[in-house]
């Protein structure tokens, strides 16, 4: 079956530090990948996505790359700020479920 | 536009007690979930209803009954709660079903805990 594995948190960060959220897989078929981000008080809602090996997805600074030999898709960012204190989610699907396989969720607190 | 609506946010119950959870989405989608999270763990879906006038069971859903009640809502009930309902429930919604997961919409979440 399919399976996402997420860091533990929480991790705690100062204002401009580099982020490293890791995320591993095991999937029947080939997935897309998903990180989604849930702010506090709101749903989640999807952050970016890979659909393909190699490709690397991008949002609000945010960025990872669906490697497929190691079956990880990292989620990285360069500075982050307190506004990005939330939960991060890894989430993939295989073709012909449509329903999203998610990891456990990772928070980050960023401090000023 | 608020999107995916829940309520409510946080609710205590005693193991026994019946309750149902209540979500509402004014995006005019056609599909809409139920899933919970429980610590360690990832979201699991418990049912679903692909489109309105039919549900359907999800990966967990023993304990849990639903009614897709209009278009907008999507409610879910416990009839005899038990402490390994213990979770956070979030809802969702997508235009229709069987599309990719990036279109799925997610409400902000219901705490329940049950002692």
């Amino acid at each position: 079956g399919n399976s996402v594995t997420q860091m533990e948190g929480p991790v705690t960060l100062s204002e401009e530090a580099f982020l490293t959220i890791n995320c591993t897989y095991t999937a029947t078929g080939y997935p897309s990948l998903f990180w989604y981000v849930q702010y506090p008080g709101e749903g989640l809602q999807l952050l970016l996505k890979a659909t393909k090996a190699d490709d690397k997805g991008s949002n609000k600074g945010f960025e990872a790359t669906y490697r497929k030999e190691t079956t990880s898709f990292h989620l990285e960012k360069g500075s982050v700020q307190v506004s990005d204190s939330a939960v991060y989610f890894c989430a993939l699907e295989t073709g012909g479920s449509y329903i999203p396989t998610f990891g456990r969720g990772t928070s980050l607190i960023v401090h000023p | 536009n608020a999107g995916v609506t829940q309520t409510p946010k946080f609710q205590v119950l005693k193991t026994g007690q019946s309750m149902t959870l209540q979500c509402a989405q004014d995006m005019n989608h056609n599909s809409m979930y139920w899933y919970r999270q429980d610590p360690g763990m990832g979201l699991r879906l418990i049912y679903y209803s692909a489109s309105e006038g039919t549900t359907d069971k999800g990966e967990v859903p023993n304990g849990y009954n639903v009614s897709r009640l209009n278009k907008r809502e999507f409610s879910l009930r416990l009839e005899s709660a038990a402490p390994s309902q213990t979770s956070v429930y979030f809802c969702a919604s997508s235009e229709f079903f069987r599309e990719s997961p990036e279109t799925q919409y997610f409400g902000p979440g219901t705490r329940l805990l049950v002692l």
